[in-house]
Formats: structure tokens, sequence, C-alpha cells
């Protein structure tokens, strides 16, 4: 397996943009993470999905965020419109609910001008 | 509050000195504990969990709930444990998996 796989790797886009983050997650697991990683905030949990249903989206900086998990093997996190301050590296993680371990795809790279 | 504090932001040590992540954790429940470890350009990966009781490339971490803590140690620092470490928690056996994170310990080791 080749892990969790996230595209694109870096994408460096203008403010007001529209940018989608894709995942696919391990084969077989069911639960799937969106985290935002920031010199200053550290790891922070956006939302997260059990058997492709949101369980808990509380992280979701606000309405210009949504993430969609149309099925087991495919994420999405979108940002419309972007700004500077979502400047971050976005990591999707997947796991067996229950298991203990979360695995880590590479990470997406954003930077907003 | 439910929380894991990693009190250091940066930690720097020479090669073949011991090294000690301190990390310290306020919870209600049973916790679950794990170190996550982040190499240069490389993904978030499980370094250990304290239910394994496993030394994972040298480092060993130990549960102490009289002080609710789970510092990661080791006796002789490599250059390779250069990295950003996380110290994190969970619900033991907690199947939703919400896992709550430290704030990180950057880690440098010094030739």
């Amino acid at each position: 397996d080749a892990g969790v796989i996230q595209s694109p790797r870096h994408e460096v886009t203008e403010m007001g943009q529209e940018v989608t983050l894709r995942c696919k997650p391990i084969s077989g697991h069911n639960s799937l993470f969106w985290y935002r990683q920031t010199m200053m905030r550290g790891l922070e949990l956006l939302i997260y999905f059990n058997n492709n249903v949101p369980i808990d989206d509380s992280g979701m900086p606000e309405d210009r965020f949504s993430a969609k998990m149309p099925n087991a093997s495919f994420s999405t996190l979108k940002i419309q419109p972007s700004e500077p301050r979502d400047s971050a590296v976005y990591f999707c993680a997947s796991g067996l609910a229950g298991a203990g371990e979360l695995f880590f795809g590479e990470g997406s790279r954003l930077t907003v001008l | 509050a439910q929380r894991v504090t990693q009190p250091e932001k940066l930690l720097s040590v020479f090669k073949g000195a011991p090294v000690e992540l301190k990390c310290n954790y306020s919870y209600s429940g049973s916790p679950e504990l794990f170190w996550y470890v982040q190499y240069s350009r490389q993904r978030l990966q499980l370094l250990l969990r304290h239910i394994s009781r496993e030394s994972i490339k040298g480092f060993t971490a130990d549960l102490n709930k009289g002080e609710t803590s789970f510092h990661l140690k080791k006796p002789f620092a490599q250059e390779e444990d250069s990295a950003m470490y996380y110290c994190a928690l969970r619900e033991l056996g907690d199947s939703n998996y919400q896992l709550i994170w430290g704030a990180g310990t950057k880690l440098i080791i010094k030739p």
C-alpha cells in the first residue's frame, strides 16, 4: 500500500481563489482526518469522518472551509475564497476506528498570496 | 480542561547526550498516550504508544499517572533524531478516535 496519498503537494494561489485539496486514505481504513499545521498554532484538527460520515467539524475555521467524503477512498477539503491566513500545511490522515494509530499523508503545502 | 502540554518548543542537545522531551497532560478519563515524529520532509508517523511499552529507535516513554506525564527519553542522541515530536492523547479504547495533540517540540541534535 502506498499509504495515504494527498494532492497537490504544493499549491500557490492568489487571495480569493478556490483551493481544493484531495486525499486518498489507506484502503480498509474507516476513519479520515483533515489537519492543518502552522508554526504558530501547531497541529489543528479541522474535521474527521467515520465511515464517510462527518463526525466532528468543530475545528473548521469558518464557512469558507468545507470537506466531503463521497466514498471510502476519497475526500476533499475546499477553501473558497482563500485568504493569506489560510497558508499552512494541510494533512490528511486515516486509521481504523479504535485501533489507535493514525497514518498521515505527506501533506499539501498551501500558500495564498 | 483536557489538554496535552509540551513545554519546550525547541530543544537542542549535542550528539551523544541524553534527550528528554517533556509531555504533561490533563485528562479526566483513562488516557492512551502516543508520541508521533515528523522528520524533515517526511510524513508524521507514530513513534511509540504507552500501551506497547516498546523501545523504538532507542526511545522510551513511561506513563506516569501520578505526575500525569509521558516524557520521551533517549540515553544517547543521534543526529538522525532531529525532528519535530508531538505528544498526543486519546481515551483508552475510544472507537471514535479523537486525539488531543500537544503543540510539538522541535528537537535539534548538534554534531
